[in-house]
């Protein structure tokens, strides 16, 4: 059974500081997805990471891809307020399908 | 605008009724997905379609039933039978043939009292 971990579950940070959640999964994958959540709204695409060493940058916010450690960061620089919401890692496991299998988020709070 | 549509957004229902949520899309994708989310927490699999007339429980699909007649419809059902249907339900399609990524509905909010 794949299981996905994140960490850590709830981060508050200052803005202008930089940091990096972590997500963690169990089985074999090279198929990784990142979204976003906003309070009361659903998911939106950040990022898609396909291969071993994959990164992808989107303003403050870079992803990558180790597949041989089983894990992807999310690396946030120079944090502003709009980066407040929760993230969610998902990974397709080689044999699941198209199932996707969430971590249980990071709620990101950024302080002025 | 090709998107993912879900409705209604909010719904209240009496304990011991069947309810039916909408989800509808105009992506041409393959495959649709329901999940389930209660307050803080991630998102837990109901069941998912990947072809018309075919479709797979998820994690949690006892108390929830779906039908797959068209490519563009995936409805979701709650049951009586479901303890706790109170949450956040989240519907989502993908076009399998690529890859995963999934794309999301607006959600529907139900509330059972």
């Amino acid at each position: 059974e794949l299981k996905v971990e994140q960490n850590p579950l709830f981060l508050s940070m200052q803005e202008g500081k930089n940091y990096t959640i972590y997500c963690n999964y169990s089985t074999t994958s090279d198929r990784l997805y990142w979204y976003r959540q906003d309070p009361g709204k659903s998911l939106e695409s950040l990022f898609v990471l396909l291969s071993n060493g994959a990164v992808k940058q989107e303003g403050r916010l870079m992803a990558s891809l180790d597949t041989k450690a089983r894990l992807s960061t999310l690396h946030i620089t120079a944090a502003v307020h709009d980066l407040s919401a929760t993230y969610f890692c998902a990974v397709e496991g080689e044999t699941s399908g198209s199932r996707l299998t969430f971590g249980e988020g990071t709620q990101l709070t950024v302080n002025p | 605008d090709g998107g993912i549509t879900q409705s209604p957004k909010y719904l209240f229902r009496k304990e011991g009724q069947n309810v039916t949520l909408s989800c509808e899309q105009n992506l041409n994708h393959d495959a649709m997905y329901w999940y389930r989310q209660d307050p803080g927490q991630g998102l837990r699999l109901i069941y998912y379609s990947q072809i018309v007339n075919d479709f797979q429980k998820g994690d949690i699909a006892e108390g929830y039933s779906v039908s797959r007649e068209k490519k563009e419809s995936f409805p979701l059902t709650v049951t009586s039978a479901q303890k706790n249907p109170t949450a956040f339900y989240l519907c989502a399609s993908s076009l399998v043939l690529l890859y995963g990524e999934q794309y999301f509905g607006p959600g529907t909010r139900l509330t059972v009292t």
